[in-house]
């Protein structure tokens, strides 16, 4: 299996413009997540999804940000408008069925954001 | 409020010598635990677990402690090697949190040879 992709690996964008990011899990996993990560406050969970549906979205700092899951291999962040402090690494995730969100979780390469 | 805290950010030890990364947490309803691995460039990796019935998990080099009176884990990597130098992340979860993994911020590993 080719893991978890994200794509773009590195995004370079001016402030107020609109930015997605997407990912594709590993087939047969049944669970998404979406972290950003800082060097202030680590792996932060925005959002995650369990069979393409959002379970908690309370980590999703402001209404700027928004995630879709639109079947069982595509999930998008959205990031609009953009400000230049939502510049960060953002990882996608994914784990095995019936596995839950404590089980082990599989990381893709993560996309760079900055915002300028 | 972070719940999960590495204090130290950064820490440099010789070949084949023992690592010790250290984790502290504040919520007493964390029941299991995990330490990841992050190379540059890539995303972390799962490297070994805990459950809180549990006070050690052994894995080859890699073994993890938990001292759950004092809110406390720490990763030991004996003998330490070259290729461990990495950004190490422990990450928690617990009922209360609704599965979700409480990541801290990091520490950078890194092995002299």
């Amino acid at each position: 299996d080719a893991g978890v992709i994200q794509s773009p690996r590195h995004e370079v964008t001016e402030m107020g413009q609109e930015v997605t990011l997407r990912c594709k899990p590993i087939s047969g996993h049944d669970y998404l997540f979406w972290y950003r990560q800082t060097m202030m406050r680590g792996l932060e969970l925005l959002i995650y999804f369990n069979n393409n549906v959002p379970i908690d979205d309370s980590g999703m700092p402001e209404d700027r940000f928004s995630a879709k899951m639109p079947n069982a291999s595509f999930s998008t962040l959205k990031i609009q408008p953009s400000e230049p402090r939502d510049s960060a690494v953002y990882f996608c995730a994914s784990s095995l069925p019936g596995g839950g969100t404590t089980d082990t979780q599989y990381f893709g390469p993560g996309t760079r954001l900055t915002v300028l | 409020d972070q719940q999960v805290k590495q204090n130290s950010p950064s820490l440099s030890v010789q070949e084949g010598r023992i690592s010790i990364l250290n984790c502290d947490y504040t919520n007493s309803m964390f029941d299991y635990f995990l330490w990841y691995k992050k190379y540059p460039a890539e995303g972390p990796t799962f490297l070994i677990s805990i459950s809180s019935i549990k006070d050690k998990n052994e894995d080859g080099r890699f073994t993890v402690f938990l001292n759950k009176s004092a809110k406390h884990l720490s990763l030991h990597i004996v003998p330490s090697q070259p290729g461990d130098s990495a950004v190490y992340f422990c990450a928690a979860s617990g009922y209360n949190q609704g599965g979700k993994l409480i990541f801290g911020q990091g520490t950078e590993l890194s092995v002299k040879p």
